[in-house]
């Protein structure tokens, strides 16, 4: 079965725009976060949906957002784009909510902000 | 909450097994205890995880003390490519925000020696 898709698999963009990230969960999966990975920071959580709804979210600015759509299909922004926010940004997926579960990943967006 | 500690890094010689530790004094009742781990160029991939009992799976098993402060990830014959950077990871049953999102620390990361 397919796994988790992130699209686009490489971006670059300049300081100040923005960027729309997106993610396609495992079919039949319904809860999805995301992480930010950087050298200096390594993986730190984002935000997590389920069932269209933010449950979670970690120590961001409001730059940061996402939202998810009534397929599981999700997608995050980054408003005013910093030279910071450059990272991986993985997206993860499990079947429900429950520590009981594991979380499968796709192989992240690499951003790039010049 | 509670944390975790492991090695920063860990060499292994090929086919032979890798016993992963990861220390975590102050788990609670109720946090279950997952492995990720992260190969170059991937996202992070759900190993195993487990409460209380040792548990096995195709990839690896999971040796948890009898007081559950420190766990034990082992990969039975290490092939190069289980090269990856390993995390140990607590979930916790109680807070079913936080225990949804995956608190990944620095991990250790193991070298398999042909």
């Amino acid at each position: 079965k397919a796994g988790v898709t992130q699209t686009p698999r490489y971006l670059i963009k300049t300081r100040g725009q923005q960027v729309t990230l997106s993610c396609s969960p495992i079919s039949g999966h319904r809860s999805v976060s995301w992480y930010q990975q950087t050298p200096g920071q390594g993986l730190q959580f984002l935000f997590e949906y389920f069932s269209e709804t933010q449950r979670n979210k970690g120590n961001f600015p409001g730059r940061f957002s996402g939202r998810q759509f009534s397929n599981s299909r999700s997608e995050m922004n980054v408003s005013t784009l910093e030279l910071g926010d450059s990272a991986l940004y993985l997206c993860a997926s499990s079947l429900v909510r429950g520590v009981d579960y594991g979380y499968t990943f796709g192989s992240g967006t690499r951003l790039t902000v010049v | 909450d509670a944390k975790t500690t492991q090695p920063n890094s860990m060499e292994s010689n090929e086919e032979e097994p890798v016993h992963l530790p990861c220390n975590h004094s102050t788990i609670s009742g109720t946090d279950y205890i997952h492995w990720y781990r992260q190969l170059p160029s991937q996202g992070p991939e759900y190993v195993i995880h487990g409460l209380t009992s040792n548990v096995n799976n195709r990839m690896a098993s999971l040796a948890i003390a009898e007081d559950r402060k420190s766990s034990t990830l082992i990969l039975h014959r290490a092939t190069l490519r289980d090269a990856a950077v390993y995390y140990c990871i607590l979930r916790d049953l109680r807070n079913n925000n936080a225990g949804n999102m995956l608190t990944f620390g620095g991990g250790t990361r193991l070298m398999v020696k042909p």
